[in-house]
């Protein structure tokens, strides 16, 4: 048990709508990180956000955003969903401020989205 | 883009064997690390390793890291039936971020 929970567990939607993730942090972790993970590949970093503000976007396109809230929980949106958008979406929290070189990462167990 | 491949992608041994994954990047790193999967569930992290250290012990778990050749290797020994799932390398290069490149894992399956 990390102590990083996610909601839904698993969650189906149909092509152009919208979904949000959730994603609770260990208390103290400031800084919490998204990621999708494909089947049969490894997990593909989204964004980052420390202490409420983005901090790092991987190449993703606007339609990802996120909040991350002063609770220590945080949000994963998605607009406009398309096919490819099915993947298993990890969120990961860290107790160190970005840039400290130990940076171990609390992984959540995933939310799996299929979109129809 | 994958920064780091696992080699092999797949790789089946008895339990009681040692099991070895390669790991290769392509940039220069702060750090590596290598996490587990098991069955498309969340990560566990098992050992990070700096690049100024070439090896590093946990258990049964050994990692080395080899700067000049980008690569590195995880060594599990003494293998058991629960060791099996997917393992990833993954590496941390950005400065001021803990963004984390992971490559496409290494699928150990540990035969009874």
């Amino acid at each position: 048990e990390t102590g990083v929970t996610q909601s839904p567990t698993h969650l189906i939607k149909t092509r152009g709508q919208q979904v949000t993730l959730r994603c609770s942090s260990q208390s103290g972790h400031n800084t919490v990180s998204w990621y999708q993970q494909a089947l049969g590949q490894g997990p593909q970093f989204i964004f980052q956000y420390y202490r409420e503000e983005e901090n790092g976007r991987g190449n993703f396109p606007p339609r990802f955003s996120g909040l991350q809230f002063p609770n220590y929980s945080s949000e994963l949106n998605v607009n406009a969903l398309e096919l490819d958008d099915s993947a298993l979406y990890l969120c990961a929290s860290s107790l160190l401020p970005p840039g400290s070189l130990h940076n171990e990462q609390f992984f959540g167990p995933g939310t799996r989205l299929t979109v129809l | 883009s994958q920064q780091g491949e696992e080699d092999p992608q797949a790789l089946s041994i008895q339990e009681g064997e040692n099991a070895t994954m390669n790991c290769s990047y392509k940039t220069s790193i702060n750090n590596l690390q290598w996490y587990r999967q098991n069955s498309g569930r969340g990560l566990v992290h098992l050992i990070l390793i700096r690049s100024n250290e070439r090896e590093k012990h946990s258990g049964r778990l050994r990692v080395t890291l080899d700067t000049s050749k980008k690569s590195s290797s995880l060594l599990i020994t003494a293998s058991r039936a629960a060791d099996t799932a997917s393992y990833f390398c993954a590496t941390d290069w950005g400065a001021g971020s803990y963004q984390l490149t992971f490559g496409k894992g290494t699928k150990l399956s540990v035969i009874p």
